[in-house]
């Protein structure tokens, strides 16, 4: 059972936006950074959103995140075949002192 | 351009413990904090702990406390991680993960080892 909670899967068509929730609580999200990810199957994940909504540079303005609150949420818009992956939610626990991840959400571009 | 360069898989037996290795090249060692996460076979991330080297002083995540090991090497650029009491339950994909901070809070950027896999079976 993950401290952050996300859905298991996703889907949508080329071309189209998805939207990934990502649930925590006061001492996790409420307080702290969220973090997103990137796992293509059979590589390593892939930093996709740092501090809540900033993009590294070379992940394209199609990814975007927010955040209110003890929940955040990234969005993917104008879908792409090579988005199929997992994504996954990450921050701070202040309570347990530790790194939290969400379970990932799998998504898959129909 | 940081590399982070892990060592080899291993196979482990019930009961013993592993150590793995994570060096750094490319960019400074001390100043930056490492993580340890690991995935178990079609499971999600789950951090581990991490060290800040120019702290010297390593965190753990809870579950860890009492047999997670993570120290470094300053001279050689290499972080380690090692696990006692495996079991079955500890096969798995270990990733070394090294942010651009002196925190494991805040960072923005983030560089990861290639993996490495190791099997604990009897």
């Amino acid at each position: 059972q993950s401290v952050l909670t996300q859905p298991h899967s996703a889907s949508g068509t080329p071309g189209q936006r998805v939207t990934i929730s990502c649930s925590g609580s006061s001492s996790n999200i409420g307080t702290n950074y969220v973090y997103w990810y990137q796992q293509v199957p059979g590589t390593a994940p892939q930093l996709l959103i740092f501090t809540d909504n900033q993009r590294p540079s070379g992940v394209p303005d199609r990814f975007s995140a927010s955040k209110s609150g003890t929940s955040a949420s990234l969005a993917i818009s104008a879908l792409r075949s090579e988005d199929e992956a997992y994504y996954y939610c990450a921050a701070w626990d202040d309570s347990l002192s530790g790194r939290v991840f969400g379970g990932g959400t799998k998504l898959t571009v129909l | 351009q940081v590399q982070l360069v892990q060592s080899g898989s291993e196979v482990k037996k019930p009961g013993s413990s592993m150590k793995v290795s994570c060096t750094t090249s490319g960019d400074a060692f001390i100043p930056y904090a490492i993580s340890w996460v690991r995935q178990a076979p079609g499971q999600g991330l789950e951090w581990m702990g991490g060290i800040i080297p120019i702290l010297y002083t390593p965190k753990y995540a809870q579950r860890f406390q009492g047999r997670l090991t993570i120290a470094a090497d300053e001279s050689t650029s290499t972080a380690y991680m090692e696990l006692s009491s495996l079991t079955s339950e500890d096969t798995a994909l270990y990733y070394c993960v090294r942010g651009d901070t002196a925190t494991f809070y805040e960072y923005y950027s983030e560089q990861w080892g290639q993996g490495t896999l190791v099997t604990v079976s009897s």
